[in-house]
């Protein structure tokens, strides 16, 4: 089986900017959760998605969004970007009621 | 308010010992915890797990301890090789959000040294 794959890897953007950011699960996974990795927080949660609906959210500010599609493909949507949005953002997927969760090799975003 | 904690920024041992990290909580609501060990460039992988009805698991070289009532788990690694130098994440859960939600310690950076 092939792994979750976050896309892009690195990614430099503006302050201001918006970005979007890619999650592939792995095959017949269809719970997908993101995370956000700075220096010093370790992993922070920010939402989890299942079958389309967002179930679960972390305290993080309205410009972070996100979705998922029917196929279990997610998205990452960060707008009006802050310095302070540097970071590594982690995709992880696992089958319902399963406790593992696979991760990504994560989405390395630099906003300057 | 970081409700997984560990306080250890870093530990060094040498190749052959037992290398010990550590990890505590406050939530009484998780009854669920994970160790996550992480290379650079990589996402974190999944290395052992433990429920809060069990005190002890083991795992090969891996061998997770849970104390509930000092909130306290460690994850020893006995015999430490160079290959496990990396950082360790600890995770919490509470079963009863059916693990929809990990909350991690902000890690602890292991060097085995040869």
């Amino acid at each position: 089986k092939a792994g979750v794959t976050q896309t892009p890897r690195y990614l430099i953007k503006t302050r201001g900017q918006q970005v979007t950011l890619s999650c592939s699960p792995i095959s017949g996974h269809r719970s997908v959760s993101w995370y956000q990795q700075t220096p010093g927080q370790g992993l922070q949660f920010l939402f989890e998605y299942f079958s389309e609906t967002q179930r679960n959210k972390g305290n993080f500010p309205g410009r972070f969004s996100g979705r998922q599609f029917s196929n279990s493909r997610s998205e990452m949507n960060v707008s009006t970007l802050e310095l302070g949005d540097s970071a590594l953002y982690l995709c992880a997927s696992k089958e319902q009621g399963n406790t593992e969760a696979f991760f990504g090799q994560g989405t390395r975003l630099t906003v300057v | 308010d970081q409700q997984v904690k560990q306080n250890s920024p870093s530990l060094s041992v040498q190749e052959g010992r037992i290398s010990i990290l550590n990890c505590d909580y406050t939530n009484s609501m998780f009854d669920y915890f994970l160790w996550y060990k992480k290379y650079p460039a990589e996402g974190p992988t999944f290395l052992i797990s433990i429920s809060s009805i069990k005190d002890k698991n083991e795992d090969g070289r891996f061998t997770v301890f849970l104390n509930k009532s000092a909130k306290h788990l460690s994850l020893h690694i006995v015999p430490s090789q160079p290959g496990d130098s990396a950082v360790y994440f600890c995770a919490a859960v509470e079963q009863n959000t059916g693990f929809q939600k990990l909350v991690f310690g902000t890690g602890t950076r292991l060097l085995v040294s040869p």
